[in-house]
């Protein structure tokens, strides 16, 4: 699946602390995504980005930042979780072709 | 906004019988993804469409991108349990770094 990881796959936090997921991809791709799931919304967009240090906001922004060092890691940092905030979270890549997509396997967070 | 709406929400087929989804935007696509999602998965990638009144095929899947690049489908024949899951499509637009994806159909299938 595209060399993608997610870490952690689980976590239970509480309200107002601080979380940060992380998105591991090993084949140097340029375009990477956060997204979140919740039923009956599909995939949201959160934040992009198109290159180390670029990054765009996506539809569901608000509480979220991210942060892209590295080619291969891109991170989704909480600042204070709240539990609107409970969701399954997918990074994903952008293949070489044209737009399409490869996800990694998830992050199940659940803010209490 | 740019929006993606996609229909039905849900459907139940007898294993058998065929399936389609369908995805419509307000404004021209640059191109549509398709995605597959299994119960506790990840969205996987199917096929991307770019060409207005583009028509693909895998198996039994059928994709079709309308020739005003506002809509595609997905239709399954003689669905299997093998199909079960959610169907996605995500549309892009010019000059987007990103797509919009629909809401999903979930597809149930009774052996």
């Amino acid at each position: 699946d595209a060399g993608i990881t997610q870490s952690p796959r689980h976590k239970v936090t509480e309200t107002g602390t601080p979380v940060t997921l992380r998105c591991h991809q090993t084949e140097n791709h340029r375009y990477m995504y956060w997204y979140r799931q919740d039923p009956g919304h599909g995939l949201r967009l959160i934040h992009y980005s198109y290159g180390v240090k670029d990054t765009d906001k996506g539809e569901v922004s608000d509480g979220y930042s991210v942060s892209r060092s590295k080619t291969e890691d891109f991170l989704l940092t909480l600042e204070s979780a709240t539990s609107s905030q409970t969701s399954v979270y997918f990074c994903a890549i952008r293949g070489t072709g044209e737009y399409e997509q490869y996800f990694g396997p998830g992050t199940r967070l659940t803010v209490t | 906004g740019q929006q993606v709406m996609q229909i039905p929400q849900y459907q139940h087929v007898q294993e058998g019988e065929d399936f389609t989804t369908y995805c419509n935007s307000s404004t021209t696509l640059s191109n549509i993804q398709w995605y597959k999602q299994r119960p506790g998965g990840h969205p996987v990638f199917l096929i991307q469409l770019v060409k207005s009144g583009e028509v693909k095929k895998q198996k039994r899947l059928t994709f079709q991108f309308g020739e005003a690049k506002k809509n595609s489908s997905l239709h399954i024949t003689a669905t299997q349990t093998t199909d079960v899951g959610t169907y996605f499509c995500a549309g892009t637009y010019t000059n987007a770094g990103k797509s919009t994806f629909g809401d999903g159909t979930t597809l149930t299938v009774k052996p």
